[in-house]
């Protein structure tokens, strides 16, 4: 299994601030022939289901805001948020659909200080 | 736009079974796969398998053979879950969520169903 590890498990940064978050899989998600590596990013609220914000690594996803970016290629990623909102208080989960099974990391909980 | 609709909240007696609808409003399931989701309360996200929706094979992670069976309705408008012998620790909310063909994760997520399991 390809397992994703995300750090840290929780942060809390000040409006306005920028916001990293990192997820590093046990094996390399970059599927050579396409030159794609099969990891997204997710963004969960309380009581709704998750968004989809980030696929492929780094393309955002239709009408998400572009203070969201993604990072990263083989087995090290990132998610980042530029001058961090009210709104963006969440949970965010990457995951990687490269090979079943199809695990998600577990979760970094996002706070404002 | 289409958009994946759960049914209702379920509660079910331990031993119980329980069936989770999953319908595309207005359409039909536009999407390669529905995949299935657990989220047990104040966890993460478990993926629990697929259904290809051309093929109609299912495919279930690990922990979750025996008991879990994905489905389709015949006009692919409608995916169902069913798990049957319900125990406490299948108390979770459940989505749905279509994935399109090329691999641009899941784009698509039903609302979610609670099942509580409680004698």
């Amino acid at each position: 299994d390809i397992v994703v590890t995300q750090s840290p498990d929780s942060l809390a940064v000040s409006l306005g601030e920028r916001a990293t978050i990192n997820c590093k899989s046990s094996q390399s998600v970059l599927y050579n022939s396409n030159n794609k590596n099969y990891l997204a990013w997710y963004q969960q609220k309380p009581g709704q289901p998750p968004k989809l914000l980030i696929y492929w690594a780094s393309i955002r996803e239709s009408g998400v805001p572009d203070r969201f970016s993604g990072s990263g290629s083989g087995t090290n990623f990132s998610l980042t948020i530029t001058s961090l909102q009210a709104e963006d208080v969440a949970v965010y989960y990457c995951q990687q659909y490269y090979d079943s099974p199809l695990l998600f990391g577990q979760g970094t909980r996002l706070e404002i200080k | 736009q289409v958009q994946l609709v759960q049914s209702g909240s379920e509660l079910k007696k331990p031993g119980a079974s329980v069936t989770v609808s999953c319908k595309a409003s207005g359409s039909t399931i536009t999407r390669h796969a529905v995949n299935w989701v657990r989220q047990a309360p104040g966890q993460g996200l478990e993926w629990m398998g697929w259904m290809n929706t051309d093929t109609r094979k299912p495919s279930y992670a690990q922990g979750f053979k025996g008991r879990f069976v994905f489905s389709l309705d015949s006009s692919v408008t409608t995916a169902y879950l069913q798990i049957s012998s319900l125990k406490s620790d299948d108390t979770a909310v459940y989505y749905c969520a279509g994935q399109p063909r090329g691999g641009v994760a899941f784009d698509l997520w039903g609302q979610g169903t609670m099942v509580t399991v409680s004698s």
